[in-house]
């Protein structure tokens, strides 16, 4: 979707590095998701945020960390990357109101 | 908790037939009702969104409809094409405690194989 954009598309590292995955959006939602997504167990919300500086965990945020500065980006961080993090990640955007997520081309993480 | 269910996990049928997916949701506190399109390697695209006070909505050959009390929600897609072949996913937005929208929850999808 045009409206949000995921960066890098793909990335490979190391176990033990830190990694930081982006989302920018241009629509000017309130809301922004991280969820992950793996064979098996379909999407799994990590963490998201209701706001600049307002975040809270999902469902599966054990070492994961978020951040949001600004209302267009929203920062997902794994502070050492393990093998079991590798998995495709998304980020969503929604908004107050009857209306649903769009969500992200998505970012494939390979941790060696 | 809320939990949302797809059956089948898989499904082929050849070009032409209708068919019908189904999702079921055991919590009938729901905000809304998404589903969406996932083509391999691909990010998700929203297909049909149903409001909580909605029974139904249709966008050209699909049609999807919502019965809150039974906890189910069905996609109907009229006339397959090869084109239709693809994983469907269900989402379901839970209603928070004052009526807020609460986060997507997702089933574990239907992977549509339309055959010619």
């Amino acid at each position: 979707d045009a409206g949000i954009t995921q960066s890098p598309r793909h990335k490979v590292t190391e176990t033990g590095t830190p990694v930081t995955l982006r989302c920018h959006q241009t629509e000017n939602h309130r809301y922004m998701y991280w969820y992950r997504q793996d064979p098996g167990h379909g999407l799994r919300l990590i963490h998201y945020s209701y706001g600049v500086k307002d975040t809270d965990k999902g469902e599966v945020s054990d070492g994961y960390s978020v951040s949001r500065s600004k209302t267009e980006d929203f920062l997902l961080t794994l502070e050492s990357a393990t093998s079991s993090q590798t998995s495709v990640y998304f980020c969503a955007i929604s908004r107050d109101g009857p209306y649903g997520y769009t969500f992200g081309s998505g970012t494939r993480l390979t941790v060696v | 908790k809320q939990e949302v269910t797809q059956i089948p996990a898989a499904l082929s049928v050849p070009e032409g037939e209708n068919l019908v997916l189904n999702c079921s949701f055991t919590d009938s506190a729901i905000y809304n009702l998404q589903w969406f399109r996932q083509d391999p390697g691909k990010g998700l695209t929203s297909l049909l969104l149903i409001q909580s006070s909605q029974r139904e909505q249709t966008s050209g050959r699909l049609n999807a409809s919502l019965d809150k009390s039974s906890g189910r929600s069905t996609l109907y897609i009229a006339a397959s094409q090869p084109g239709d072949s693809a994983t469907y996913l269900c989402a379901v937005s839970p209603m928070n405690y004052g009526g807020s929208q609460g986060n997507l929850i997702f089933g574990k999808g239907t992977k549509l194989s339309v055959k010619p």
